[in-house]
């Protein structure tokens, strides 16, 4: 079973320009997490998807962010324009559901550099 | 608020000694705990977890952590640590329950000596 795959692997832009990264989750998996990673951070979960739906996206700064989970199985995740302070790792998440005994598989992750 | 402490930025034992890498938790009802390991342009990869019952959970690569309540604590143990344990450990609260929404701490880096 192939795991969460994630691309670009990485990113170099310049301030102000957009950017965009993709998501394609585990076959099967109803959930999809958004999590961003700072340089000697723990990840943050930026937003959480139940099928096509954004259920948990409080923490996501939708004056630049945005992202869309279209036919609920691939993820997209844009930042327009991006800063120098997003420059970090960004992850994305599946698991079947949210329960207990529902785990969370993570890919390998996007680093975004904004120079 | 829910939150995780990891008091050790860094940490680095030689191999074939043990090993345990602390954390604190904080959160008002009973915690979904979660131990991840983050090896170098890799993913989270979940080494263990405690949802309820015993207190002693086993994971993955000879890893164990133990749940104490009283103690706010959930310390992730090795009794042998390998060469290619090196990597970033991060303990995680489940808020809401579940895999809804995890809280990491800041990880602890872990390396080994030969």
């Amino acid at each position: 079973e192939a795991g969460v795959v994630q691309s670009p692997r990485y990113k170099i832009i310049e301030k102000k320009q957009p950017v965009a990264f993709w998501c394609n989750p585990i076959s099967g998996h109803n959930t999809l997490y958004w999590y961003l990673q700072n340089l000697g951070q723990g990840p943050e979960l930026l937003i959480r998807y139940e099928n096509e739906e954004a259920v948990d996206d409080s923490q996501l700064p939708k004056d630049r962010f945005s992202a869309e989970r279209l036919k609920g199985v691939d993820s997209t995740l844009k930042i327009q324009p991006a800063e120098l302070g997003d420059s970090a790792v960004y992850l994305c998440a599946s698991s079947r559901g949210t329960g207990a005994q529902d785990e969370a598989f993570f890919g390998q992750g996007t680093r975004l550099t904004v120079v | 608020a829910q939150s995780v402490t990891q008091p050790d930025i860094h940490i680095t034992v030689s191999e074939g000694a043990s090993l345990e890498l602390r954390c604190n938790y904080s959160y008002g009802a009973t915690p979904y705990l979660f131990w991840y390991v983050q090896s170098p342009g890799q993913g989270l990869q979940l080494l263990l977890k405690y949802f309820s019952g015993d207190t002693l959970v086993q994971g993955i690569k000879g890893f164990e952590a133990e749940f104490k309540r009283s103690q706010s604590s959930f310390n992730l143990r090795k009794p042998s640590v390998h060469w290619s344990d090196a990597a970033e450990y991060f303990c995680a609260v489940g808020a809401f329950g579940g895999y809804n929404k995890l809280i990491f701490g800041a990880g602890t880096r872990l390396a080994v000596h030969p």
